[in-house]
């Protein structure tokens, strides 16, 4: 399968905590994308790094991408309980239109 | 902002039953996808489209079939639905990027299916 991999499968932290999730894949990659999904909602996009990058911020958010290591992470900075969700990396894989998900990463930020 | 509009949030359907899952957007988007989403899973790519009355097939597009009439509305459609189609099924769009490959996707708030 072409689908991404992300570990852990879920994660537990208290609020102000920093939450770090991270993503593999086994194709070549032009970007690679970050989404957040509250449960029972579609799916938000929160960033993109494109393969050229290393690192990229978004206000609590800094994303990192290691191509030669088919793998990216995501680092929440001081988490909220709002921050409760699945995260999702994606990545075109084959044709330009056609993006892969990886399995998630759901996190849980308590009180 | 752009939206993206599945007809049902919910939706009990029978074995063999011919089901419509409809889905439109309000931003001129030339790409629209059909997921599903499993537990353990992740997301799966069932058909996508990237013109009128164009269509694509993704990972799992076995029992299910797709119909792009408008450029705003796509629909995916269970032409005798199963058992194993009970699922939650999401609807995206976006622009169509050949050059960068750097259009984020916009998905509605998805459609849970259950087919009994």
């Amino acid at each position: 399968s072409q689908q991404g991999e992300e570990d852990p499968q879920a994660l537990s932290i208290q609020e102000g905590e920093n939450a770090t999730m991270n993503c593999s894949y086994k194709t070549s990659i032009n970007n690679l994308q970050w989404y957040r999904q509250n449960s029972g909602r579609g799916l938000v996009h929160l960033i993109l790094i494109r393969s050229n990058e290393r690192e990229k911020h978004s206000g609590r958010l800094r994303v990192t991408l290691d191509t030669s290591k088919k793998s990216s992470s995501l680092l929440i900075t001081a988490s909220r309980a709002a921050d409760t969700a699945s995260y999702f990396c994606a990545f075109f894989t084959g044709t330009a239109s056609k993006l892969t998900f990886g399995t998630g990463t759901r996190l849980q930020v308590t009180l | 902002d752009v939206k993206v509009t599945q007809s049902s949030r919910y939706l009990v359907k029978r074995t063999g039953e011919k089901v419509f899952l409809e889905c439109v957007q309000d931003m001129d988007h030339e790409n629209m996808f059909w997921y599903r989403q499993d537990p353990g899973l992740g997301l799966r790519l069932i058909y996508f489209s990237y013109d009128v009355k164009m269509k694509e097939k993704g990972d799992i597009p076995e029992g299910y079939s797709v119909s792009r009439e408008k450029k705003e509305r796509f629909s995916l459609i269970l032409e005798s639905a199963s058992t194993n189609q009970t699922s939650m099924y999401l609807c995206a769009s976006s622009f169509l990027d050949w050059s960068s490959y750097n259009s984020p996707l916009h998905f509605g708030n998805g459609t849970r299916l259950t087919v009994t």
